[in-house]
């Protein structure tokens, strides 16, 4: 079955320093993979995602992740924190064991950013 | 107005209530999904219908009763809750459930904010 596991529940950096947010993943299956985030009081919205084209995946607002079969990864990363970053960020494979439109989400990772 | 709107944004109920939440999608989507957010855990499916079809229902108890009248809508009715019940419920949609993940992508509203007294 497929599963995702984020292994930070919160994260706090300075503006304008690297963000890191890991993710790694199970899979049976060729995944799906996505990130989504949420802002207070706000619904979730989709930073970007990964079906099996370029394994660097550019996303909104200067995030990218990268696809690494061999360590079961797919880690969130922006160079540059902005204080709008501040939010919850999800990572999410789709259970394609099953059917391709079930999302399994992660627990959330919370990203703080301090001035 | 755009997206995937829902009403109530908070509600309070206590447990003898009769109450219903609303989502409107504005996309053209066929396929629509209730989530349920509780802290600290991840976000659960509920129910999932496409084409006005219920096509998954996640062991969900009977307190919870989704109503999807075209696919442009989609309620959730709630009677006699429990205080576990208590969560932020998201409404999603997209554009068809049987699509794989690389063929779509699912469109949330802001959420209903539900307190269980």
């Amino acid at each position: 079955a497929q599963s995702v596991t984020q292994l930070d529940s919160h994260v706090s950096v300075s503006e304008g320093t690297p963000v890191l947010l890991r993710c790694n993943y199970s899979s049976s299956y060729s995944p799906s993979l996505f990130w989504y985030v949420q802002h207070p009081n706000k619904g979730l919205q989709l930073l970007l995602k990964y079906t099996s084209a370029a394994t660097l995946v550019k996303g909104i607002n200067g995030f990218e992740a990268e696809f690494k079969k061999s360590e079961t990864s797919f880690h969130l990363t922006k160079p540059s924190a902005h204080m709008s970053d501040a939010a919850e960020y999800f990572c999410v494979v789709s259970d394609q064991e099953n059917q391709g439109g079930k999302l399994i989400f992660g627990q959330g990772t919370e990203l703080s950013v301090k001035p | 107005e755009t997206g995937v709107t829902q009403t109530p944004r908070h509600l309070v109920m206590g447990m003898t209530n009769k109450k219903s939440l609303k989502c409107e999608q504005h996309l053209g989507h066929n396929a629509m999904y209730w989530y349920k957010q509780s802290a600290k855990k991840p976000l659960e499916l509920m129910f999932v219908y496409n084409f006005k079809e219920q096509t998954e229902n996640n062991s969900v108890p009977s307190r919870f009763s989704p109503e999807c009248p075209n696919s442009s809508h989609l309620f959730l009715h709630l009677h006699t809750l429990q205080p576990e019940d208590s969560a932020l419920y998201l409404c999603a949609s997209s554009q068809d459930f049987r699509l794989t993940a690389a063929s779509y992508e699912q469109y949330f509203g802001p959420g209903t904010r539900l307190t269980v007294t």
